[in-house]
């Protein structure tokens, strides 16, 4: 089992409706990252999070510490936010610089 | 600020053949990682340096596989004798420890094809 597990894999929407990403990890962290891959490899950083909620623009991402669970929200969608969203976490104790990622989640949103 | 770069952007390789990729950090951020990224899957670390001191490697990290950083600011990834495993996506990032959230920023990436 991953240390970090993302759901959906896939998720198809239409403009405007409003998406969730969720992340579940199974250790303890220091930080979470959400990321934003389009295709053709770039990975962006949109959010670092280490407890409660952060937001910009139209994006929103929440954490729960406790649950070890966080979501990435995306309100009024459009297709330029189509791209894979990767959830990351630095592992708490050690080596806690590295990165350890999820499989990311494939969105897509058609006009 | 340019941001990270990565030289080159795509490579095709017989298997066998030697390969090296370059990355380019942020000027100031003396944090520096390579990950590497399969189709469908998300990104794994492979090495980490800290100035010119390589502090951490992946057992993904084969022998045929050696990182440098020799000035404290670029990095050179090579692959000797290249397997068809080894196609994937090389992703370089870079960070500065003195900031407290220690902002990991990713390059482009290479991707090696390997025939």
């Amino acid at each position: 089992k991953n240390e970090v597990e993302q759901s959906p894999q896939n998720l198809t929407a239409q403009e405007g409706e409003f998406i969730t990403i969720n992340c579940s990890y199974s250790v303890g962290i220091s930080a979470l990252h959400w990321l934003q891959q389009h295709p053709g490899g770039g990975i962006v950083s949109l959010f670092m999070l280490s407890s409660g909620k952060k937001k910009h623009g139209r994006l929103i991402a929440t954490i729960n510490i406790q649950e070890k669970h966080s979501s990435l929200h995306i309100t009024a969608s459009h297709p330029r936010d189509s791209a894979v969203y990767i959830c990351a976490v630095r592992v708490s104790g050690g080596s806690n610089y590295k990165l350890t990622f999820g499989k990311g989640t494939l969105l897509t949103v058609n006009p | 600020d340019t941001g990270v770069s990565q030289d080159p952007r795509h490579k095709i390789t017989k298997r066998g053949q030697n390969v090296t990729f370059r990355c380019d950090p942020i000027s100031e951020h003396n944090r520096l990682y390579w990950y590497r990224q399969t189709l469908g899957q998300g990104p794994e670390f492979l090495t980490y340096f800290q100035n010119e001191a390589q502090l951490e490697k992946s057992r993904l990290l084969s022998d045929r596989f050696s990182a440098e950083r020799p000035k404290g600011s670029f990095s050179t990834l090579e692959i000797q004798r290249t397997e068809q495993g080894d196609s994937a996506m090389y992703l370089c990032a870079s960070s500065f420890s003195g900031r407290a959230t220690d902002t990991q920023y990713f390059g482009p990436g290479t991707r090696l094809t390997v025939l």
